[in-house]
């Protein structure tokens, strides 16, 4: 079963810093992977996912992540924290080939300090 | 893009007591789901809601705890029976319109007493 670790449930940044979550996947074989905001008391948004092709993945937000193969990760990264970056980031898995069954990450919340 | 809608977002509710969750989404969508969200933990997908059928279940969840209705194309609804504190959690429903990208509810924060 496809399975995901997010290291660190909690993350705190300067205003301007770099933002970097990290995500590793576990899978057998090359899966699709998403990155999810959550904003208090709203839903899940998708920020950016890696299903085919280029291996580094830009989203909306400025935010963007890297498949690593080799390193079984998908990290998300900004060079520069806002205020408004401050939510909690699911990362999120599923096999290759679309409607697959999605498994999410426990979630970092991410702290922007100013 | 798809836009959810959940009712009630909040309630409190009593031990025993059965409450009904509903789930609106702004157009025709493939599929729908129900998860529940807890503190510190992941989201839990509780089942997939089929149109015109019976939802199908993940590991651990059971329709006479969990009763899921899918009239159409559009909307859903998610019952918690039988409530007891440790259903206290946050209900999200989602939906897909195509093969990758889910979209979400602002979700059903539910208080059991």
């Amino acid at each position: 079963a496809q399975s995901v670790t997010q290291l660190g449930s909690h993350v705190s940044v300067s205003e301007g810093a770099l933002v970097l979550l990290r995500c590793n996947y576990s899978s057998s074989v090359p899966p699709y992977l998403f990155w999810y905001v959550q904003y208090p008391n709203q839903g899940l948004q998708l920020l950016l996912k890696y299903t085919t092709g280029a291996t580094l993945v830009k989203g909306i937000n400025g935010f963007e992540a890297e498949f690593k193969k080799s390193e079984t990760s998908f990290h998300l990264t900004k060079p520069s924290a806002h205020m408004s970056d401050a939510a909690e980031y699911f990362c999120a898995v599923s096999d290759a080939g679309g409607y697959q069954k999605v498994t999410f990450g426990t979630g970092t919340k991410l702290q922007v300090i100013p | 893009s798809a836009v959810i809608s959940q009712k009630p977002s909040r309630d409190i509710c009593q031990r025993g007591t059965s409450l009904t969750i509903q789930c609106q989404v702004d157009s025709q969508v493939t599929m729908m789901f129900w998860y529940r969200q807890q503190p510190g933990q992941s989201l839990t997908l509780i089942a997939t809601a089929n149109q015109g059928s019976e939802a199908t279940y993940e590991s651990g969840f059971v329709i006479d705890k969990f009763p899921i209705s899918r009239p159409n194309l559009t909307f859903s609804t998610l019952t918690v029976s039988n409530m007891s504190p440790e259903d206290s959690s946050i209900y999200l429903c989602s939906a897909r319109d195509g093969p990758y990208e889910q979209y979400f509810g602002p979700g059903t924060r539910l208080t059991v007493t």
